[in-house]
């Protein structure tokens, strides 16, 4: 069964430093989204990708991260700087391309760690 | 604006005896309603969803869900839970919006089984 991968599953940075996380959907589905999880708190939406084009970034904070999906298959979320409070669970999911609403296909997250 | 709440931040239930969890959502159009759930370090998997027409739905691992639009309401049910169903479980809206649909989850409601 096709799932969503991503890496790395675990990250500790120090504040102030660079990191990245890597997205694969599955296989053919045009819809990536992004999504930040809190402890305690269900998943907010960060980027929404409609193949290489973002549809929906509004809750994206700009100033330090950054999204992109060049060729529209995978895609990599950065935070330059990272700060204490970006300490949580990112989640990337897929969904395939209709006309309608399609569900998600959610991967294991990456777990960022701040100190 | 669209919102889902679940009342209810953890539920304890006895082994085999049954479950329901809530949820009330906030949406002015005909809703696409979504379940799912979250084992510890892990993504989300979908338990159920409902997009029209028969307004009891049935999920996997013996999962059922009511939509009540009197209520506003799309809460989930089991019969008979077992040990493994202790996770974090998630309500969730699908929202049209202007660039396409969006999910909009709920706080979640963590379940905890005891012998």
């Amino acid at each position: 069964e096709a799932e969503v991968a991503q890496s790395p599953r675990y990250k500790i940075t120090e504040k102030s430093q660079a990191v990245a996380f890597w997205c694969d959907p599955i296989s053919g589905h045009a819809t990536l989204y992004w999504y930040r999880q809190i402890l305690g708190q269900g998943p907010e939406l960060l980027v929404q990708f409609q193949d290489e084009s973002v549809v929906d970034d509004s809750q994206l904070p700009k100033d330090r991260f950054s999204a992109e999906r060049l060729k529209g298959v995978d895609s990599t979320l950065k935070i330059q700087p990272a700060e204490l409070g970006d300490s949580a669970m990112y989640l990337c999911a897929s969904s395939p391309r209709t006309g309608t609403y399609n569900e998600q296909y959610f991967g294991p997250g990456t777990r960022l760690t701040v100190t | 604006a669209q919102s889902v709440t679940q009342p209810d931040i953890h539920i304890t239930v006895s082994e085999g005896a049954s479950l329901e969890l809530r949820c009330n959502y906030s949406y002015g159009a005909t809703p696409y309603l979504f379940w799912y759930v979250q084992s510890p370090g892990q993504g989300l998997q979908l338990l159920l969803k409902y997009f029209s027409g028969d307004t009891l739905v049935q999920g996997i691992k013996g999962f059922e869900a009511e939509f009540k639009r009197s209520q506003s309401s799309f809460n989930l049910r089991k019969p008979s839970v077992h040990w493994s169903d202790a996770a974090e479980y998630f309500c969730a809206v699908g929202a049209s919006l202007s660039g396409g649909f969006k999910t909009i989850f709920g706080a979640g409601t963590r379940l905890f089984v005891k012998a």
